[in-house]
């Protein structure tokens, strides 16, 4: 009965590689969002989708791609990993009614990256 | 501009007693969302409790509840009966009127100890 979920749990890998992260939601949200929490806790968003558009894309380099192949699905590609990179990072998802009426967004349990 | 303030990084309460987290944002949209989220040590980020600017009273959600002063611009989280399972970090969000993205606070610890 997982509602939002993310795969891998834990990424460890070496500087200039390129890895995915996977996320999912089985709620039936419309928005999905990928946030980053670096070491000092601080969360900050960097992509939302809607509808498998993209909708907000905050200033991140552009070696993050996400991809939403449905409403469900929202993953992060991320090329040339570099130390930086090294972060928790969360999807979450929404759904957004009509004239912007009230939304909680959900997260899920996140993925801890580490870059060597 | 910082949007939302937590100042207090660390707080302390004793088990079965009340504790209050603050937190200030700053906006001139009249329309916007205020959010709680609790952060464990086993890291997910848990929605406790949401608060609009139109809403009339101050929302509840169990043992949680939201001082909401408006004209002061704060949003404060009440948690009653503190249990060691409340240790964590807590987390301030707002989302402005038209746009979808949370802006986060930096944080509370709270640790509950016996």
């Amino acid at each position: 009965d997982t509602a939002v979920s993310q795969t891998p749990k834990y990424l460890v890998t070496q500087m200039g590689n390129d890895k995915s992260i996977k996320c999912e939601q089985n709620l039936g949200h419309d928005t999905m969002y990928w946030y980053k929490q670096d070491s000092k806790k601080f969360l900050k968003i960097m992509f939302s989708y809607n509808n498998k558009e993209l909708i907000i894309n905050e200033t991140v380099p552009n070696r993050f791609s996400p991809k939403s192949p449905d409403k469900a699905h929202l993953n992060l590609h991320i090329n040339s990993l570099e130390l930086g990179d090294s972060a928790v990072y969360f999807c979450a998802s929404s759904q957004v009614f009509s004239g912007g009426a009230r939304e909680t967004q959900y997260f899920g349990p996140g993925t801890r990256l580490l870059v060597l | 501009a910082q949007k939302i303030t937590q100042t207090q990084p660390g707080m302390f309460v004793q088990e079965k007693e009340a504790v209050t987290l603050d937190c200030t944002y700053d906006t001139s949209d009249p329309s916007y969302g205020l959010f709680w989220y609790k952060q464990p040590s086993s890291g997910e980020m848990i929605f406790l409790i949401y608060q609009g600017s139109y809403d009339q009273q101050n929302a509840t959600e169990g043992r949680y509840s939201l001082n909401f002063q408006k004209a002061r611009k704060s949003a404060n989280l009440v948690i009653s009966a503190s249990q060691l399972g409340d240790s964590a970090m807590y987390f301030c969000a707002m989302r402005e009127g038209g746009t979808d993205k949370l802006i986060f606070g930096t944080g509370t610890r709270l640790q509950v100890f016996p």
